[in-house]
């Protein structure tokens, strides 16, 4: 299948201060990129949908000029949490598709904490 | 009504044991459905895809019944390897819009 890194693994931060996280798809183009994030305890809750080039589509409650997307190539998405707070603190997870398929490649994972 | 439920768990078994996972959807206009597990602090990882008719894969079974609205799994002989938390997952429409179950957690004892 296909291989999508993400980085950093995990992250401490103080509250206020921004944290990008890359997502990159390694041996394929991905036309369609996904951003969830996952509460302790709780299942995955979609963020965030865009395709290459275009702006993201964000799910209801999820403040697009908080989490920030940039998707400006095939194989890269980037998610930036400016100004966070601990609330914040979750695991995140991006996952590319690829078009005329159902199927989905998840990233490893970003552990955030939110001092 | 969350959008997809799943038996709230947690589920010890023994080793060798059969145990059966339930998941139910309230969107009739569902495409597709999978089973994915994950471990602790990890990403989810795809298990099977879930056919109208039935599918197997060595010891995991999934069904499927759209009338009911309703996805099973069943893991024969259960090995330490399947402690985990399984997830059901439903594709609203075509094009990917994933929508994740609570999960279950399942613990295989020695």
């Amino acid at each position: 299948g296909a291989v999508v890194s993400q980085h950093p693994s995990r992250v401490i931060c103080k509250s206020g201060t921004s944290v990008k996280i890359e997502c990159r798809s390694l041996d394929f183009q991905a036309t369609t990129m996904f951003w969830y994030r996952q509460f302790p305890k709780q299942s995955l809750m979609l963020m965030a949908t865009s395709n290459e080039g275009s702006k993201a589509t964000y799910e209801q409650g999820v403040e697009k000029d908080k989490f920030l997307i940039n998707h400006a190539s095939l194989t890269l998405s980037t998610l930036t949490v400016t100004s966070a707070h601990p609330e914040d603190s979750s695991f995140y997870i991006c996952s590319y598709g690829t078009s005329g398929t159902d199927t989905q490649y998840f990233g490893p994972g970003t552990r955030l904490t939110v001092l | 009504r969350k959008e997809v439920e799943q038996d709230p768990g947690p589920f010890n078994v023994p080793e060798g044991a059969t145990v059966a996972f339930n998941c139910t959807y309230s969107n009739s206009a569902s495409q597709s459905f999978f089973w994915y597990r994950q471990d602790c602090r990890k990403e989810p990882k795809l298990l099977m895809s879930v056919y109208s008719s039935g599918n197997e894969d060595g010891r995991f079974t999934a069904q499927l019944n759209r009338a009911s609205q309703y996805i099973s799994l069943l893991i024969r002989d259960s090995k330490l390897s399947d402690s985990a938390t399984y997830l059901c997952v439903v594709n609203r429409f075509y094009g990917q819009n994933f929508v994740f179950g609570p999960g279950t957690r399942l613990s295989v004892l020695p």
